[in-house]
């Protein structure tokens, strides 16, 4: 039982490229989520989803992409990276039965030159 | 606006002295409250959540944590701290009742000395 895996771990990009940040889950979870982690801010919530084909904005959703074909995966696209999105991005997940992000991925760290 | 505060960058505690790290939270409804530690270059780790009920919570590794309404505050305590108790603790809460939104406090390095 892997639980939650983020890939990669580390990325260097430039300004104006495009990434994919992987997340996936074995444990037939219905609610994923990605939160970014900045210094002094605390983790901030980008995108959620509580099922296939569900997906919602989070406090700081501006500038990043998501979709949920499949309860086990949920991507976060960046489209054109801007410094701005240089942060350590972490993927969670739980059944929609608790309360709360119950798993957390080891993180992405992500800079943009 | 919904919020969560966690006031100290950073508790220093001898190791098997009792150990506090405070939040306080503005929330419109009952909170859903939840405390998480992160250990260097990995994940959060949930440690105990308030719901309903009890105003002591008791969690994972000996941590408990006290609601406290009118104070609208929800510390995290533990009797006698370990060295290896020191990381990275993270009050959250849940947006609104209803929704799947969290609001993480901006965290509290907890340093245990021996």
């Amino acid at each position: 039982n892997a639980g939650v895996t983020q890939t990669p771990k580390f990325q260097v990009l430039k300004t104006g490229q495009s990434m994919t940040l992987q997340c996936a889950q074995d444990m037939n979870h219905e609610y994923m989520s990605w939160y970014r982690q900045d210094p002094g801010m605390g983790l901030r919530l980008i995108h959620y989803s509580v099922g296939a084909g569900i997906t919602d904005q989070g406090e700081v959703p501006n500038g990043y992409n998501v979709s949920r074909s499949t309860t086990e995966d949920f991507p976060l696209r960046l489209l054109s990276a801007a410094p701005s999105q240089t942060s350590v991005y972490f993927c969670a997940s739980s059944t929609t039965g608790t309360a709360q992000p119950q798993h957390f991925g080891d993180g992405t760290r992500l800079s943009i030159l | 606006a919904q919020s969560v505060a966690q006031p100290e960058d950073q508790v220093n505690v001898a190791e098997g002295n009792p150990l506090t790290v405070k939040c306080t939270y503005s929330v419109s409804g009952n909170p859903y409250l939840f405390w998480y530690v992160q250990y260097p270059n990995r994940g959060l780790q949930f440690l105990l959540k308030y719901i309903t009920g009890d105003n002591l919570v008791k969690g994972s590794y000996g941590f408990e944590a006290e609601f406290n309404k009118s104070q609208t505050s929800f510390h995290l305590k533990k009797p006698s701290a370990l060295v290896s108790d020191s990381a990275l603790y993270f009050c959250a809460v849940r947006y609104t009742s209803g929704t799947y939104k969290y609001i993480f406090g901006t965290g509290t390095r907890l340093k245990v000395l021996a």
